[in-house]
């Protein structure tokens, strides 16, 4: 079965400073998607970015990337140029890229980040 | 606008009760499924639904059931609520097996709910 650790239950950063969330899954099988998604104090959860497995090209979305290493089985995402509405929790997925029948989309536990002005 | 709707949004029940929450999305997404939210857990899977007319247990089941009489809803049943059920629960649908990949899950905006 598969599993997602995101190993930093809470960071905080300076508004405009970089951050990095670590995330590391664990899966036997060679293709899959993994996703990060936001969840401001709103609770809406919003998806952030996606990565294809096959792809070697890390995802990049804005002010939003990922480093993919899949030998690692690692999924950070980092955040530049970090904006006080980047304050969240921030949830990293795995999803097989051809699911079978009882496959689910599985949640890491959780970062929650704060940007401090 | 196109999306999955949660009702209600919040709720406080009292111990014992029997409450149903309600999930309906637009998207004809086959897949849906239900999570609960508590601090230092996470997303929790609940129960899940493939398509229309079947359901699956998730990882944390009990007390719960759930229907899939049609593709656009899939309520969700607390027969005698505990307080322990106390949590945010969010209903979420994707294309779901079988279907083009690379599809995310797309969420309700959750139910708070206070077993008291």
């Amino acid at each position: 079965a598969q599993t997602v650790t995101q190993s930093q239950p809470e960071m905080s950063v300076q508004e405009a400073e970089t951050v990095t969330l670590s995330c590391t899954y664990d899966t036997s099988e060679n293709n899959y998607y993994l996703f990060w998604y936001k969840q401001p104090p709103s609770r809406q959860m919003i998806l952030v970015i996606r990565q294809e497995a096959y792809k070697q090209q890390n995802a990049t979305e804005n002010r939003f990337s990922v480093n993919f290493q899949k030998a690692a089985e690692s999924f950070s995402l980092k955040i530049s140029d970090s904006q006080l509405g980047d304050t969240a929790m921030y949830f990293c997925a795995f999803m097989k890229l051809l699911p079978l029948r009882d496959d689910k989309i599985i949640f890491g536990k959780g970062t929650r980040l704060h940007i401090l002005p | 606008i196109a999306g999955i709707t949660q009702a209600p949004t919040s709720q406080i029940l009292a111990a014992g009760r029997r409450m149903t929450l309600r999930c309906t999305q637009d998207m004809r997404h086959n897949a849906m499924y239900w999570y609960r939210q508590d601090l230092g857990l996470g997303l929790r899977l609940i129960h899940y639904s493939n398509t229309a007319g079947t359901t699956g247990k998730g990882e944390v089941p009990d007390g719960y059931s759930v229907s899939r009489a049609n593709t656009d809803d899939f309520p969700l049943t607390l027969a005698s609520a505990v307080p322990s059920q106390t949590s945010v629960y969010f209903c979420a649908s994707s294309e779901g097996p079988g279907h083009s990949p690379g599809t995310e899950a797309f969420f309700g905006q959750g139910t708070r709910l206070t077993v008291v």
